[in-house]
Formats: structure tokens, sequence, C-alpha cells
């Protein structure tokens, strides 16, 4: 799992109020990012990160933010939270191991917003 | 950016050879083909992964033609757990091509006894 883990596991919150997900890695990986998942739909690609600080937006990004204060904690930050926001977020990692060049997943975060 | 095409959905039954062709018509010289599992409740999982001709290891074989327009998952005799959404993915990962990843909605896999 490449020690990724991922907090909450589970939330619902109310329409206008602000979520954080926490991505935590332990393995000293660069790039890290968040996605999210709906039903009938493959994972869609939120914002990433190539480094500390260094952050930039994926197909998604609108309604998010994120951040990046230390290489192990990836934050995903909904601002204002709405219906359409209710998803699965996965956050992953990217190396390159035994020549190929793998993402890993954590185990999810279920969030739903009422 | 290559875009992908596979099927929604296929069935097969436990012990036989499943075969999931992903169509890729618009990849580009630097890219990769990259293959992913997926369980309920979980996040997608790597299987193989490949640039030309064929790769094989411990769980899967991944088939690709001269011309890298398509390319073909193998996976032999499945089982019951086997039973999963499988992802087809193209891109320049060398570069640090994940940002431009499109999972596309998968292939859906129903293994029965």
């Amino acid at each position: 799992d490449a020690g990724i883990t991922q907090s909450p596991r589970h939330k619902v919150t109310e329409t206008g109020t602000p979520v954080t997900l926490r991505c935590h890695q332990t393995e000293n990986h660069r790039y890290m990012y968040w996605y999210r998942q709906d039903p009938g739909h493959g994972l869609r690609l939120i914002h990433y990160s190539y480094g500390v600080k260094d952050t930039d937006k994926g197909e998604v990004s609108d309604g998010y933010s994120v951040s990046r204060s230390k290489t192990e904690d990836f934050l995903l930050t909904l601002e204002s939270a709405t219906s359409s926001q209710t998803s699965v977020y996965f956050c992953a990692i990217s190396e390159s191991k035994a020549g190929n060049y793998e993402q890993y997943f954590g185990p999810g975060t279920r969030l739903t917003v009422t | 950016l290559a875009k992908t095409t596979q099927p929604i959905s296929m069935d097969s039954y436990e012990g036989q050879e499943v075969n999931i062709t992903c169509s890729h018509n618009n990849i580009a010289t630097n890219d990769y083909i990259t293959w992913y599992q997926q369980f309920p409740s979980q996040g997608p999982r790597f299987i193989i992964q490949g640039y030309k001709t064929k790769v094989t290891n411990e769980v899967a074989s991944l088939f690709i033609p001269a011309d890298r327009k398509s390319s073909t998952l193998s996976l032999p005799r499945v089982s019951l757990s086997d039973t999963a959404v499988y992802y087809c993915l193209v891109g320049d990962f060398l570069s640090g091509g994940y940002n431009k990843l499109i999972f596309g909605a998968g292939t859906r896999l129903a293994v029965h006894p």
C-alpha cells in the first residue's frame, strides 16, 4: 500500500461547510495526487503535487484547493461543500519500481454532502 | 492525450482465460500502456505495464501489436476473486505524465462459478 493512509475514512457534512481531507504517506514520495470517483465513472484527477508547496490543477479542480507543507502530507480542502462533491476521494502516489511506473492508491474517503 | 476505449462489461466463468482489449488509436511515441484493477471500496491496484510486444508477470500478460493502437490484457484461469473493474491507461509516465491520465469507466469483469 506504499504507506498511504487517508483520514477521515467516512464523513457526512452539510452544504456550505468547509471540509479538509488528509492524505499521509510514510515513504517520502515526491508525487502525490487527489482523485474523485463517482458511480459509473473512473477516477478523475482533482489536483496533484510534485513537491513541497508545488501543486497544480487536474481535470476537475473547481471547488477544491490543496496544500502540501511537508512531504508526507497532502491536504484536499472543499472550501464550501456542495452536494455535487459527494464522492469517494482517493489519494495516490507514483513511483518507478522494477522498471514500471506505478501509482499506489490509498483506501479512500467516502464524503457525503447533505 | 491518448484516449482509450474498452468494453463496459464482460462475463466469464471460473477457470477460463479472459482477454480484455483496449483501443488507443492516438497513442504517442513515448506513451506506455498500463492496466489497473479495482475492487469495490478499494483504490485501483497496478497490474501490468508495457510499451510493445508482450509483457508477462505473475498475474497477467499484456499483448501489444506492432502499431500499438490497441492492447490486450490476458488473465489466465480466472477465479471469483478476479471479479473487479479493469482500467486501461495510456501515458508518458517517464516525464511524470500521471497528471495527464484519464481512467475512463473501465471494464467491469464478472466471474461466475
